[in-house]
């Protein structure tokens, strides 16, 4: 079945302890991307990769890390949670990320509920 | 500032009657435009898109309509079903980059 996976669902921590919320999608896309989910904000692009080893920044890139080093997947690293880092997280995928003037459909994880303590 | 606004946090219809899901944008270099449905303890999943050059778009019970000068955008489903209950996102992006989301509407679907 193709899916986006993502590890864990659910995480409460602490203030400044390292985690890492892995993604790993089978479509073998090459484009995945890292939301953030927020009450009234939507969702919000947190970092994305057009390929393996190539990835930048989105719009809430702050107190996040990320790396591409497999095509499949793409884990999202907190070095030092804060509360305000408090959400709920999505990674995405999609063939490409763009097609032109077009962009190509995103498929998502089912989301890590993240507190932070 | 949010370039993609969902003024309407949440809307209720009745079964088998039209739902109206409304979308303005800020940013006039948007050309691609989508919808996405997302259930409970689940990621949002695509359901139709529009590009700039059509008006309206159709899939089966869902129609997405474009208007450009007002810089607006509806979803319309009809009939509605319980199943259809979701909060549904809007989403732009302009000349293949990223998607902007907006904040989703919740809708209820009573039967």
């Amino acid at each position: 079945e193709a899916q986006v996976t993502q590890n864990p669902r659910y995480l409460i921590t602490v203030t400044g302890k390292k985690l890492t919320v892995t993604c790993s999608q089978n479509m073998n896309h090459e484009y995945m991307s890292w939301y953030r989910q927020d009450p009234g904000l939507g969702l919000r692009q947190i970092y994305y990769s057009m390929n393996v080893e190539v990835t930048d920044k989105g719009d809430v890139p702050e107190g996040y890390k990320v790396s591409r080093k497999e095509k499949r997947n793409f884990p999202l690293i907190l070095e030092s949670p804060s509360p305000n880092q408090t959400s709920l997280y999505f990674c995405a995928s999609s063939l490409t990320g763009t097609s032109g003037s077009t962009i190509d459909e995103q498929f998502f994880g089912p989301g890590t509920r993240l507190t932070v303590l | 500032d949010q370039q993609v606004k969902q003024n309407s946090p949440s809307l209720s219809v009745q079964e088998g009657r039209i739902s109206i899901l409304n979308c303005d944008y800020t940013n006039s270099m948007f050309d691609y435009f989508l919808w996405y449905k997302k259930y409970p303890a689940e990621g949002p999943t695509f359901l139709i898109s529009i590009s700039s050059i059509k008006d309206k778009n159709e899939d089966g019970r869902f129609t997405v309509f474009l208007n450009k000068s007002a810089k607006h955008l509806s979803l319309h489903i009809v009939p509605s079903q319980p199943g259809d209950s979701a909060v549904y996102f809007c989403a732009a992006s302009a000349y293949g980059n990223k998607l902007v989301f907006g904040a989703g509407t919740i809708l209820r679907v009573k039967s």
